[in-house]
């Protein structure tokens, strides 16, 4: 069964600290892996999508790395702002048939305090 | 606008009700997907319209469940003899697609519909 996995459930850091958030994915075959941040109350947007040959991709203060072999991704956050505070959600996408059905983690909910 | 559009944002009925959410998708975009988002949960697929291609309601929880796309543009999900296991966030997206699908698009999302049932 595809899942995918991230940790930890929950964080809170101070605000200007760097933080990781990880995420570990069963899904096979692979297509792409796709990091969202959703704040409160409103849809998840679209921080990076990675294709199995990417290993790392940056979108300003963010930067998404991939193992592929060991089927890991973290999502590093610099310099973080309060604005930074929402629920970061790994979602992975097989390939084949039926591969538009993403598979999503169940998120990370960051809260980043003065 | 430029996003997803969904209303109501917000919807409170009785249990045993028929609602109806709908979504407005992204001009252009032929690929439009719903999902259930429940607290503490990941989102759910529910069904997915590509074109004019049958949709996949592989994802539809039971037969009281229902979506139509009208045009290829808005969509519209039904639920119907609603249950209070049925309150949850419902979002819709919309992507790009092209023949048998463009998979590294990103999907647009809407802030969704939630939807209590008392």
């Amino acid at each position: 069964k595809n899942q995918v996995e991230q940790s930890p459930q929950s964080l809170i850091i101070l605000e200007g600290k760097n933080c990781t958030l990880q995420c570990n994915y069963t899904v096979s075959p692979f297509s792409n892996l796709r990091w969202y941040k959703q704040d409160t109350g409103r849809g998840p947007v679209s921080l990076t999508i990675m294709t199995f040959s990417e290993n790392t991709k940056s979108n300003g203060r963010y930067t998404a790395t991939l193992d592929a072999d060991t089927k890991q991704s973290s999502l590093h956050i610099t310099a973080s702002q309060l604005s930074d505070s929402a629920s970061y959600i790994c979602v992975v996408s097989g390939s084949g048939a039926g591969s538009y059905q993403l598979t999503f983690g169940k998120g990370t909910k960051l809260s980043v305090i003065p | 606008g430029a996003g997803v559009s969904q209303s109501p944002s917000n919807k409170v009925t009785e249990k045993g009700k028929d609602v109806e959410l709908r979504c407005d998708p992204i001009s252009g975009h032929t690929a439009l997907y719903w999902y259930r988002q429940s607290l503490g949960q990941g989102l759910e697929f529910l069904i997915y319209f590509q074109g004019n291609s049958a949709p996949d309601k592989s994802g539809l929880p039971s037969d009281r469940f229902s979506a139509e796309r009208t045009g290829g543009s808005v969509s519209t999900l039904t639920i119907q003899r609603t249950q209070q296991e049925d309150s949850a966030v419902y979002l819709c997206a919309s992507s790009l697609g092209r023949g048998a699908l463009n998979l590294n698009q990103p999907q647009h999302f809407g802030d969704g519909t939630r939807l209590s049932i008392l």
